[in-house]
Formats: structure tokens, sequence, C-alpha cells
């Protein structure tokens, strides 16, 4: 499987401020995933991050809070803008190659705290 | 809507038992995968089994796509298996395949 890193691995940052968060992974995937965890909740899927074209967001989320960029097939960030302390939560990025397999492999995770 | 629901929320257990984590979805799947989350946030994949039972030491899932549910189970516990089980179902969802979490298990193995 993919590794997969993220940076930073956490951070505590003011409200309305913006924080960028990267995902690299060490061999090209098809497909990339942004999702968000809350405190003590499961995972809730943003966004499909799309090479070369505007990510996919779903419901409830948009792109003016949460810009994502995906340059090339190995990399790609979602930004948390204008942050209030409702957007603490973990922030992870997952990685799959399309096909007859689907399995999704996660990144090591963001967490951000909002103070 | 496609909802995925896990049972127990929780359990607490001593070391050396054994466990059947399970998990219930709504609708015809492509996939589905179990994920333990550890104490520092890391999601590790388990099993990804759309169907049938595979084995991985002392755990081992079971799917069964017809009746809509997978069992997940631990045996002989040991405290490192502490931690969050998720359970996460791939549908087709309009034209999109999404990958929908459970609300997860915790399961605390004590010494």
């Amino acid at each position: 499987s993919a590794v997969i890193s993220q940076k930073p691995s956490r951070d505590i940052c003011q409200r309305g401020t913006s924080l960028t968060i990267q995902c690299q992974v060490d061999s090209q995937v098809t497909m990339m995933f942004w999702y968000r965890q809350q405190p003590g909740q499961s995972l809730t899927l943003i966004a499909t991050a799309n090479q070369g074209s505007e990510a996919t967001y779903e419901s409830g989320f948009v792109i003016d809070k949460f810009p994502i960029s995906r340059p090339n097939l190995t990399f790609s960030t979602l930004t948390v803008s204008n942050m209030s302390p409702e957007d603490s939560s973990i922030y992870l990025c997952s990685v799959a190659n399309s096909g007859l397999v689907y399995e999704q492999y996660f990144g090591p995770g963001t967490r951000l705290t909002v103070t | 809507g496609i909802q995925v629901e896990q049972s127990p929320p929780d359990l607490i257990l001593q070391e050396g038992a054994n466990s059947t984590l399970r998990c219930n979805f709504s609708d015809s799947v492509n996939n589905l995968q179990w994920f333990h989350q550890n104490p520092w946030g890391q999601l590790i994949n388990l099993f990804y089994i759309p169907s049938g039972t595979k084995q991985n030491g002392r755990l081992s899932a079971t799917t069964v796509a017809t009746e809509r549910y997978s069992l997940l189970y631990i045996s002989s516990s040991q405290t490192t298996d502490s931690g969050v089980y998720f359970c996460a179902v791939d549908f087709i969802i309009q034209g999109a395949q999404k990958l929908v979490f459970g609300q997860g298990t915790r399961l605390t193995i004590n010494p």
C-alpha cells in the first residue's frame, strides 16, 4: 500500500485565520479524498480532490471554506479558511486507485485546535 | 439515505477475551472495509471484505452481502487492540463511489 504523509501533524490556530494541510503520497494514485473527524465522532467526507480540476464537494461543505488543490497524482492540499472553534477536528486525507479493487488508505491525520 | 450502523457502541473486556463487532448497512455495496483507529488517531486498514470471510492472525471478518451485514471477530484480546473500530461501506451515490463510515465501536481492553 502507498505511504501517505500529512503536514502539519497538529496545530493550534486562532479564530479567523486559515491553515493549509498538505497530503503527500509516495506513489501515483488515481483518487484522493479529504475527511473531517470532529471530536468523538466518525469520519465525514469533505470532498474528492480531482487532479487539474475543481474538487467535488459533499453536501454541507463549500469551496470558499475548504479550498482544495491537487496539482498532480501524488499531492493535495486542503485549506481550512476563516476558522472558528467548530472547525477543531482531525482532518485526514485518503487515497485509492480506481479499478476492481477500490480500497482506501488513510494518512496519519492533522489534529487542528482552533481557539 | 444510506445508513451504516455499528454495534455495540462501546465494549469493555479483559485481556484474553473474545469479541464480535457488527456492522449493518442499508443498501447494496461495492466494498466494505474495517479500520482500527488507534489512540493517536491513525486509521489502520484491517480488512477489505465486500463478501466472504477473511482472517489475519487473531482477527477475522465475515461479510454477508445479501443480508447486509458484516462481523469483525477479535480473539484473545490484547491491550493494544484498544481503540475505535470503524466499518466503512462503499456505495454508488449519484454515479460516484463514496465511502460511508459507521459511528464506530470503542473497544477497551483492560489488563
